[in-house]
């Protein structure tokens, strides 16, 4: 049974802070992995996705994955009241098997 | 170019009623998948269909099944309902090219149940 583990939150931070956002997975084979955030009452929308160890960026948004540790993280910089969302992560294992997710980390930015 | 749609956005049908999603993906893409979103379980994966054929299949019982049409578009039914069907179900379209792989949403079908 893969499994992926998101701390639920919520994560409340203030305007203009570093939000962090972790997520372990248990299927070794994973290759790629996936962001994806969900606004309240809408569908899950792709924020980024990262293949290889090390950090990513985007804009305000940094992924970090470490395969060895089976750990993939997103930051978000200079967070924003529009940032608040749950975000949930997505590790994908072999070529041709389905993207499955955690359940999600609630993020709150208070102005 | 357009997004993944999904038809009926909102259902309320009865305990033992059957019911049927529809969706239509991302111009190209040639896989579905269709996932359960519950506020207790998360997002669940249902099943994946590529190129008619189901590809992948999650832990649902056999009341959820789907297919594909050549077009690509794809059905999803709930047989039997049970008031523990009532959730979000989403229907995602993705492209896999040259080892990236990028997968969009629909919009959902809110199902409630009675």
């Amino acid at each position: 049974q893969k499994e992926v583990e998101q701390n639920s939150g919520p994560l409340s931070v203030p305007e203009g802070a570093i939000a962090s956002l972790n997520c372990t997975y248990s299927d070794r084979v994973s290759q790629s992995f996936f962001w994806y955030r969900q606004y309240s009452g809408k569908s899950p929308e792709l924020i980024m996705s990262i293949y290889s160890n090390g950090d990513k960026e985007d804009g305000r948004f940094t992924a970090q994955l470490n395969k060895a540790s089976q750990y993939v993280s997103l930051l978000i910089r200079d967070s924003q009241p529009s940032d608040s969302a749950t975000y949930l992560c997505a590790p994908r294992g072999q070529a041709g098997t389905a993207l499955i997710f955690g359940k999600g980390t609630t993020l709150s930015v208070s102005s | 170019k357009a997004g993944v749609t999904q038809t009926p956005r909102y259902l309320i049908k009865t305990r033992g009623q059957q019911v049927t999603l529809s969706c239509s993906p991302i111009s190209g893409h040639r896989s579905v998948s269709w996932y359960q979103q519950t506020p207790g379980q998360g997002l669940q994966f249902l099943f994946e269909y590529f190129s008619e054929t189901q590809r992948n299949k999650g832990n649902f019982p056999g009341r959820f099944s789907g297919r594909q049409f050549s077009n690509s578009r794809s059905e999803m039914n709930v047989s039997t309902l049970e008031l523990g069907d009532s959730a979000l179900y989403l229907c995602a379209s993705r492209v896999e090219t040259g080892g990236s792989y990028e997968q969009y949403f629909g919009p959902g079908t809110r199902l409630t149940v009675t």
